[in-house]
């Protein structure tokens, strides 16, 4: 069955330092791939989406890497600041409008 | 902005009560989605409409029911609710293939 698995240990970093979330996949061949934010209480919010035929996407602090090969995305927040301590989800779609979600990872990025 | 609104953001109801979850949209997106969000399980799609009158089941529609009258309006139903539809339920809009905009999210509880 298709799965989309996010480490769902919180990832804990230093304000400075690049944070560094993986998104792995199986029996997926997602058309394009995006990563939304989520704060306590709230809706997500799109952040970045990339294409089968990107290699990486960049946005600001963030970067977003795709490898089809290993079924793996890669988000990055370089610079990380407390304000960026929130759920990241990504989310696949094969093609169609209807998007999977991953159960998230929460980054805390302490002083 | 897009911006998605839900009818409320907190609602409890009873066992066997019919619940009308509302969300509306102001961007003209012609898709809309509606999903529950739930510990350690992660967001999950219950129904989507790509147009008016249309609608397609999710991975999770059993219990629920929808309509969709007009392009900005999706209506989510639950006939009779139970506690096991206890959730954070999360409406969302989106042009074709492209990112989905979320609504702040109503959080329900069935007694």
């Amino acid at each position: 069955s298709q799965k989309i698995e996010q480490n769902s240990e919180a990832l804990n970093i230093q304000e400075g330092k690049t944070a560094t979330l993986t998104c792995n996949y199986t029996n997926y061949s997602p058309a394009y791939l995006q990563w939304y934010r989520q704060d306590p209480g709230r809706g997500p919010v799109f952040l970045l989406l990339i294409r089968e035929n990107e290699k990486e996407k960049r946005k600001e602090r963030l970067k977003v890497t795709f490898d089809t090969t290993l079924k793996q995305s890669l988000f990055h927040i370089t610079a990380s600041q407390p304000a960026d301590s929130a759920t990241y989800l990504c989310a696949l779609t094969g093609g169609g409008n209807k998007l999977t979600f991953g159960t998230g990872t929460q980054l805390k990025v302490e002083l | 902005d897009v911006k998605v609104t839900q009818s409320s953001r907190y609602l409890v109801k009873r066992t066997g009560e019919k619940v009308f979850l509302e969300c509306v949209q102001d961007m003209d997106h012609e898709n809309m989605f509606w999903y529950r969000q739930d510990p350690g399980l992660g967001l999950r799609l219950i129904y989507f409409s790509y147009d008016v009158k249309m609608k397609e089941k999710g991975d999770i529609p059993e219990g629920y029911s929808v309509s969709r009258e007009k392009k900005e309006r999706f209506s989510l139903i639950l006939e009779s609710a139970s506690t096991n539809q206890t959730s954070m339920y999360l409406c969302a809009s989106s042009l074709a293939n492209n990112e989905q905009f979320f609504g702040p999210g109503t959080r329900l509880t069935v007694l």
